[in-house]
Formats: structure tokens, C-alpha cells, sequence
């Protein structure tokens, strides 16, 4: 199995609150991305990050932010959570550039409810 | 626009049989497409990759077609057991160098 962690893996927090959920990997892959994940729309890409520093944006980027200062951890951060953020958020490694299969390894998720 | 569609929510078939999922893309040119099992409260887990020249791959029971004239992909399992039963995802790259997104999946129920 890909080395992938996500923390929390459960969280639940109230409307208007800061959070931040953590990615770790330790297979050195130049790429990481975030999702989230809603019943009746199937995963949907937030932001991902193709090497340190450097980010871009994915179907649903409104309301998150990210960072990557290191090539093992990309954190997603609700500013300011609201309800429509409750969601299944996974994190993955691996796909496109170069040689590269493409394939995705993915996290186990992390549960994230807004009251 | 651009769509990526998994035809079925719900598949179910009797053990044995052979199940096929689809997955159409309207407005993409994609250089391959990907096949993931997702079980339930997990992480999508990684099958098959088919690249645009390439017509079919197999996997053990599993496989996988790619008609980038239809514009479709087919998936196969033959042989069908209820361990098969999760839901399927697929996923393209709609341009060099950008991220993968998915068709909504398609849940299979295998009963014995």
C-alpha cells in the first residue's frame, strides 16, 4: 500500500470555524491532491499540487485553501467552515508527468461534518 | 461542456454472471482512462489504465475497453463473486498535465 495518511480522520465542528486537514505521504511524489467526495456527485477535485510551493485550482476551489512547504504534506484549510462543506474529503498521490502511469493512490478519507 | 458519465447508479447480477459497467465523455480527448473499486467508508483503490491506442486490457477477471470514437469505455467482470460487489469508479485526464476527474461510479451488488 501507497504510504498515505490523512488526519483527523473524523471531525465534526460548527459553522464558522476554522479547519484544517493534514495529508502526509512518504513516497516522495511530486503530486498530491485533494477531493471531496458527496453523494449524487461522485468525487470532485479541489485543489492539487504538482511540487512544493506550487498549487492550482480544481472544480470546486471556492471556500479552500492549501499549502505545500514540504514535498510530504499538503493541507487542505476551510477558512470558514459552513454546512456545505460537510463532506468525505480524500487525499491522493501519484498521476500525470512523464513516465508516469497516471494512477492514483488515495487516502482512507476524512469525515468532516458542519453544524 | 465536458461530462464524464457512469451510466448506471445501481448494477445488480447473480453470481457468475458477467457484469459491464460503462462510462461515456462527451468533450474530451483523453490519453487514457482509469478504473478504480471504491468500498464502502474507504479510499477509491486503483484496477486498470487504458491508454487512447490501445482497444482492450485484462486483468484477471477483469476488462477493460476503450472506444475513443463512441467516446466510451466498457468494463467487464466475469465470473462475477459477491466480493465484487463496491462500487466502480472511472476517471480521465481531460488534458496533459492536469488532474484526474471521475464519473459518479456505478454500485455493483453481486448476490449468491
Amino acid at each position: 500500500d501507497a504510504g498515505i495518511t490523512q488526519s483527523p480522520r473524523h471531525k465534526v465542528t460548527e459553522t464558522g470555524t476554522p479547519v484544517t486537514l493534514r495529508c502526509h505521504q512518504t513516497e516522495n511524489h511530486r503530486y498530491m491532491y485533494w477531493y471531496r467526495q458527496d453523494p449524487g456527485h461522485g468525487l470532485r477535485l479541489i485543489h492539487y499540487s504538482y511540487g512544493v510551493k506550487d498549487t492550482d485550482k480544481g472544480e470546486v476551489s471556492d471556500g479552500y485553501s492549501v499549502s505545500r512547504s514540504k514535498t510530504e504534506d499538503f493541507l487542505l484549510t476551510l477558512e470558514s467552515a459552513t454546512s456545505s462543506q460537510t463532506s468525505v474529503y480524500f487525499c491522493a498521490i501519484g498521476g500525470s508527468g512523464g513516465a508516469n502511469t497516471g494512477e492514483l493512490f488515495f487516502g482512507e478519507g476524512s469525515r468532516l461534518t458542519v453544524l | 461542456s465536458q461530462k464524464i458519465e457512469q451510466n448506471s447508479e445501481a448494477l445488480n447480477i447473480q453470481e457468475g454472471k458477467t457484469a459491464t459497467l460503462t462510462c461515456n465523455y462527451t468533450n474530451y480527448s483523453p490519453a487514457y482512462l482509469q478504473w478504480y473499486r471504491q468500498d464502502p467508508g474507504r479510499g477509491p483503490v486503483f484496477l486498470l489504465l487504458i491508454r487512447e491506442n490501445e482497444k482492450e486490457k485484462r486483468k484477471e477477471r477483469l476488462k477493460v475497453t476503450f472506444d475513443t470514437t463512441l467516446k466510451q469505455s466498457l468494463f467487464h467482470i466475469t465470473a462475477s463473486q459477491p466480493a465484487d460487489s463496491a462500487t466502480y469508479l472511472c476517471a480521465l485526464d481531460p488534458q496533459a498535465g492536469t488532474a484526474l476527474i471521475f464519473g459518479k461510479g456505478t454500485t455493483l451488488s453481486v448476490s449468491s
